[in-house]
């Protein structure tokens, strides 16, 4: 059965500041990986999508990776800035479905 | 376009009761998904349709859950009798191609008493 795991469970840093968030996977069979934002009280929304023959997506500042070898995902985020807050969920699609991850909660400190 | 819609935003309900959440798909996408939102368990998918067909729903949790689609425009996921631990955020999502790309509603959080 597909685990999904992101550590840390929660970060906060210092505007500015470069960070990286992580997402482990025990099924490398999946097809592809999507990093999601959710905002308190609101639905999620997909950031970005990395197909199993990719190895990296970038949107703006931020990048995300995919290491099916190793069942590892990272996202990227530069220059982080306040209005980056929010939870990030990573999901593996396998099966025809998304299995996600418990999400890492970011706070970024002005 | 509103995006998905869904309604109530919160439900407050007693042990026992029955409770009906509600959603509306965005207007042309053929899949609509429900999951659930615990601190525990985190985001877990409950059922899917395609085409108003349910296609899987292995995620729902037991003989109290169901959920329907009677037309490409609404759905509804139903728990009766309600429980506390069924206190959860519930959200709908559609798509017009599968589960890559999902479009997610605000939830509905429900809390038993």
């Amino acid at each position: 059965k597909q685990e999904v795991t992101q550590i840390p469970a929660a970060l906060s840093v210092p505007e500015g500041e470069n960070l990286v968030l992580n997402c482990s996977f025990t099924d490398s069979a999946i097809y592809n990986l999507q990093w999601f934002r959710q905002d308190p009280g609101k639905g999620l929304t997909s950031l970005l999508l990395i197909q199993s023959s990719q190895r990296e997506q970038t949107s703006g500042r931020l990048n995300a990776s995919l290491d099916k070898s190793s069942g590892r995902s990272t996202l990227y985020i530069a220059a982080s800035q306040p209005g980056d807050s929010a939870t990030y969920l990573c999901a593996g699609g396998q099966g025809g479905k998304l299995i996600f991850g418990q999400g890492t909660e970011l706070s970024v400190k002005p | 376009d509103a995006g998905v819609i869904q309604s109530p935003r919160h439900e407050v309900t007693e042990m026992g009761q029955e409770v009906t959440l509600r959603c509306k798909p965005i207007s042309g996408h053929d899949y609509l998904f429900w999951y659930r939102q615990t601190m525990m368990r985190g985001l877990e998918l409950l059922i899917y349709f395609n085409n108003n067909v349910p296609i899987d729903d292995s995620g729902m949790p037991e003989d109290r859950f169901s959920a329907k689609m009677p037309n490409a425009s609404f759905s509804t996921l139903k728990i009766q009798p309600s429980e506390p631990r069924d206190s959860a955020v519930y959200f709908c999502a559609s798509s017009l191609t599968g589960p890559d790309t999902q479009y997610f509603g605000p939830g509905t959080r429900l809390t038993v008493l």
